[in-house]
């Protein structure tokens, strides 16, 4: 079993929909979470850290479960611009600040 | 102000060369971790720098591969005898001392072996 787990998609939705992403994590000493997003051959890039109140960023709201080792990203008003992949993130305690990728989920936003 | 850096950004081998891989992190950033993604993948964790000091390489997949940063700023990650496997993107990221979680990537090296 993978140590972060994501729906690989693709999801395809029109423009202006909401969509949520989902994220599974086996690691309980996980500490600090992320979502990065990827555009196609480019590097990951920071989206939003995820605390455990929930945090929102704009059009961006996401939330962990601590007790269901779960974390989401919400998506509002989708943009052609938010076509990406996007990457659950995780590090733990004890293992130094090395991150830990998700496969990723493929978000294709069209017309 | 610039970015990390990486070169080569593609690399053709053939099986059973050695190559290196170049990381330029951005200046002042103590920390430095290379990355490794296939096709399709995450990326997965290599190893990891604090300053001249390799704490972590427990990500290392064989014997063949072998990083370094000897003056605690440019990292060098060599494969020794590639192999098909070896095929993915290598991505080199840095962090700060003071937001030592963020770690800001390079655009990667793109490693095919044929």
């Amino acid at each position: 079993r993978k140590e972060v787990e994501q729906d690989p998609g693709p999801f395809n939705v029109p423009e202006g929909a909401t969509v949520a992403f989902n994220c599974t994590y086996s690691n309980s000493a996980s500490q600090s979470f992320f979502w990065y997003r990827q555009d196609c051959r480019k590097e990951p890039k920071l989206l939003m850290s995820v605390y455990s109140s929930g945090n929102e960023d704009g059009r961006f709201t996401a939330q962990l479960n601590r007790a269901s080792q779960y974390i989401s990203l919400l998506i509002r008003d989708s943009k052609l611009s938010d076509s990406a992949t996007y990457l659950c993130v995780v590090s733990f305690t004890g293992g130094g600040n090395k991150l830990t990728f998700g496969t990723g989920t493929q978000l294709k936003v069209e017309l | 102000g610039a970015g990390v850096s990486q070169s080569p950004r593609y690399k053709v081998a053939k099986r059973g060369q050695d190559v290196a891989l170049r990381c330029d992190p951005i200046s002042g950033h103590v920390s430095l971790f290379w990355y490794q993604q296939a096709l399709g993948q995450g990326p997965e964790f290599l190893t990891y720098f604090q300053n001249e000091a390799q704490l972590d390489k427990s990500g290392l997949p064989s014997d063949r591969f072998f990083a370094e940063r000897p003056e605690g700023s440019v990292s060098t990650l060599k494969i020794q005898r590639t192999q098909q496997e070896d095929s993915a993107v290598y991505l080199c990221a840095s962090s700060s001392r003071d937001s030592w979680d963020e770690q800001f990537f390079g655009p990667g090296t793109r490693l095919t072996v044929l």
